[in-house]
């Protein structure tokens, strides 16, 4: 079975860094582009990042450019977000995503999420 | 960006009935668009992609619609799991954007 499962969340001051994890089984985690999306409390749903199978491509949403990176270890079937300057507006549950194959193809299969609290 | 307009932000329907949600973005998107579930306390779903292609174990009363810059998700017959948010997704543009979504709800 698929399944994506996120840690690394938590509380942190304005300012501070956290690192998010996603942790990938059920299928071969290199074939595929693997995405971050996040969700206000109470709000809908935001893009925030892509890395292509490879880890060579990335993309980002302006909100987090320069802030945020993306990264993924394929021997150890994870993807991961590096979270720095933090603001109080990434206040969100960050949800890992699986897309159907390149970084722009759709969201197949998603995590539960993470919950990361700036204040 | 690409702007996605969801209407309306809140369907109230009664089992049994059709609903027509609607995604609208703010510069041609051709055909890629998407359409996800959302319910309550749980991750979204795929459901359509690339505007009319039901993904894998969606049942048929799902159906998506359109191009450019009009799309409609329609779910023929409302069964009691089909209540929840539906946001529509663009992948033709970066940055990948969403629409604020509808809530459909039982009347």
């Amino acid at each position: 079975e698929v399944h994506l499962l996120e840690s690394g969340g938590g509380s942190v001051q304005p300012g501070g860094s956290l690192r998010l994890s996603c942790a990938a089984s059920g299928f071969t985690f290199s074939t595929y582009a693997m995405s971050w999306v996040r969700q206000a409390p109470g709000k809908g749903l935001e893009w925030v990042s892509v890395i292509s199978g490879s880890g060579d491509s990335t993309y980002y949403a302006d909100s987090v450019k320069g802030r945020f990176t993306i990264s993924r270890d394929n021997a150890k079937s994870t993807l991961y977000l590096q979270m720095s300057s933090l603001r109080a507006e990434d206040t969100a549950l960050y949800h890992c995503a699986k897309t159907q194959g390149v970084v722009y193809d759709p969201f197949d299969i998603w995590g539960q999420g993470t919950m990361v609290t700036v204040s | 960006e690409t702007v996605l307009t969801q209407s309306p932000a809140t369907l109230s329907l009664s089992p049994g009935e059709r609903a027509t949600l609607s995604c609208r973005a703010s510069q041609s998107v051709g055909s890629l668009l998407v359409w996800y579930q959302q319910k309550p306390g749980q991750a979204p779903r795929l459901l359509i992609y690339d505007a009319s292609n039901r993904a894998t174990g969606i049942p048929a009363r799902f159906s998506g619609s359109g191009s450019g810059t009009d799309f409609t998700l329609t779910i023929s017959s409302l069964e009691p799991e089909d209540f929840a948010v539906y946001y529509c997704q663009q992948r033709a543009r970066w940055p990948l954007t969403f629409g604020g979504g509808t809530k459909v709800e039982i009347k």
